[in-house]
């Protein structure tokens, strides 16, 4: 079974730039999560997908950030423009009907 | 006080002994808790999973819950040098299914 499918892997780009992440979630898993890991620091939950509804995205900068996950598998975070203090590593996950959430490989952000 | 507490370490352990790391977390409706390991410039990676009071093992892992007590320890025995991660403990809120994590526990395991 393959897993949890981030795109890019890395991505270097300028202040005020405007960047995206994609993320494939595991098949059939109809939650999907968008996370950002600081450096020295546990994943910190940005928005939670249901289907293609978000359910929970209380913890998204809504200035800057959004998120759509188009006919509930796919989903694209978006940045827009880009701060320093966005450099990160941004996660996404799945789960099924468990609470058992698995991460894919993360997109590594570099703003400088 | 933070949602998940743990000791960022690191702790180090020689090969082959026992790792315990812990966890504590503040709200009391909690129903689920998880360890994931991460190696450096990786993601989390699922470990275990633990929603009642007692141990469970896992191979050479061992959850043990203790909600009176609010804390979750993870022991590892036979600790080997591919061992050597953060472990990240996370838990479920009793409000939901936001996933919280600590900041994580470096162990290293030294020959």
């Amino acid at each position: 079974e393959a897993g949890v499918v981030q795109s890019p892997r890395y991505k270097i780009i300028e202040k005020k730039q405007p960047v995206a992440f994609w993320c494939n979630p595991i098949s059939g898993h109809n939650t999907l999560y968008w996370y950002r890991q600081n450096l020295g620091q546990g994943p910190e939950l940005l928005i939670r997908y249901e289907n293609e509804e978000a359910v929970d995205d209380s913890q998204l900068p809504k200035d800057r950030f959004s998120a759509e996950r188009l006919k509930g598998v796919d989903s694209t975070l978006k940045i827009q423009p880009a701060e320093l203090g966005d450099s990160a590593v941004y996660l996404c996950a799945s789960s099924s009907n468990t609470d058992t959430q698995y991460f894919g490989p993360g997109t590594r952000l570099t703003v400088l | 006080q933070k949602e998940v507490e743990q000791n960022s370490g690191p702790l180090s352990v020689p090969e082959g002994a026992i790792a315990s790391l812990n966890c504590t977390y503040s709200d009391r409706g909690s129903q689920s808790f998880f360890w994931y390991r991460q190696y450096s410039g990786k993601s989390p990676e699922l470990i275990m999973f633990i929603y009642s009071n007692g141990d469970k093992e896992d191979g050479r892992f061992t959850a043990q819950l203790n909600k009176a007590s609010q804390y979750v320890s993870l022991l590892i025995r036979d600790s080997q040098p591919s061992d050597s991660a953060t472990y990240l403990c996370a838990v479920i809120g009793g409000g939901g299914n936001k996933l919280t994590f600590g900041t994580g526990t470096q162990l290293k395991v030294e020959l």
